[in-house]
């Protein structure tokens, strides 16, 4: 099982600033198999990237992701109120398929 | 526009079976792998199935192994999971979602396992 580890765990900053969020794998993910998504309280979570780099429809380009092997990145380039929420990468390489604990925006 | 609507949860006493169902609309879900993930209150999430288009292929998360079984009906654009000998651990909202990328998501369903 690949298991994912999102750093870190909470991140406290001010709208219009910028936000970089790590996730790291215990094995290297082949084919860039790694999305990001976002989840908001009492809502189901949302497609943000995927195949590491590929923004999901309709989602702003302030959003953008990077990596490969065991290290990717979810940057947000400046931060909107709507942007402070609960961030989770997510695996679909290896099976059993495996989430990252969670990142939490909150505002500074 | 992409509709998921889960159903079937509530709450049920350890040991004991469910049947989740997903009605998918807005696209050609015969066409689409679709998954289940699951959420623990206050927890964050977990994936726990998926399956093929043509359910020849399903795969479980090891901690319901044995339990749950993931199905499909083509036919009525329907996804399900069965879940059988409950355990407290599997309370959570469970959703499902299209795709290896869980592009789209329900509004998800409550599964509560108590006594």
């Amino acid at each position: 099982e690949i298991v994912l580890t999102q750093s870190p765990g909470t991140l406290s900053l001010s709208p219009g600033e910028r936000a970089t969020l790590s996730c790291r794998a215990s094995q290297s993910i082949s084919k860039s198999y790694l999305g990001w998504y976002q989840q908001k309280p009492g809502q189901a979570p949302r497609l943000l990237i995927y195949d590491t780099s590929s923004r999901a429809t309709g989602i702003p380009d302030r959003f953008s992701g990077s990596g490969s092997g065991t290290d990717f990145t979810l940057t947000i380039s400046r931060l909107e109120p709507e942007d402070f929420a609960v961030y989770y990468c997510h695996q679909y390489d290896g099976s059993p398929r495996t989430f990252g604990p969670g990142t939490k925006v909150e505002i500074k | 526009e992409v509709q998921l609507v889960e159903s079937g949860g509530g709450l049920v006493q350890p040991g004991g079976s469910l049947r989740l169902s997903c009605a998918a609309s807005g696209f050609t879900f015969s066409s689409y792998w679709m998954t289940w993930v699951r959420q623990a209150p206050g927890k964050g999430l977990e994936w726990v199935a998926n399956i093929k288009q043509d359910g020849s292929e399903k795969y479980y998360v090891d901690s319901v192994k044995g339990r749950f079984t993931i199905s499909r009906d083509n036919a009525k654009n329907s996804l399900y999971l069965q879940m059988n000998s409950l355990r407290a651990e599997d309370s959570a909202v469970y959703y499902c979602a299209t795709r290896w990328i869980l592009d789209d998501w329900g509004q998800g369903t409550l599964v509560s396992v108590s006594s």
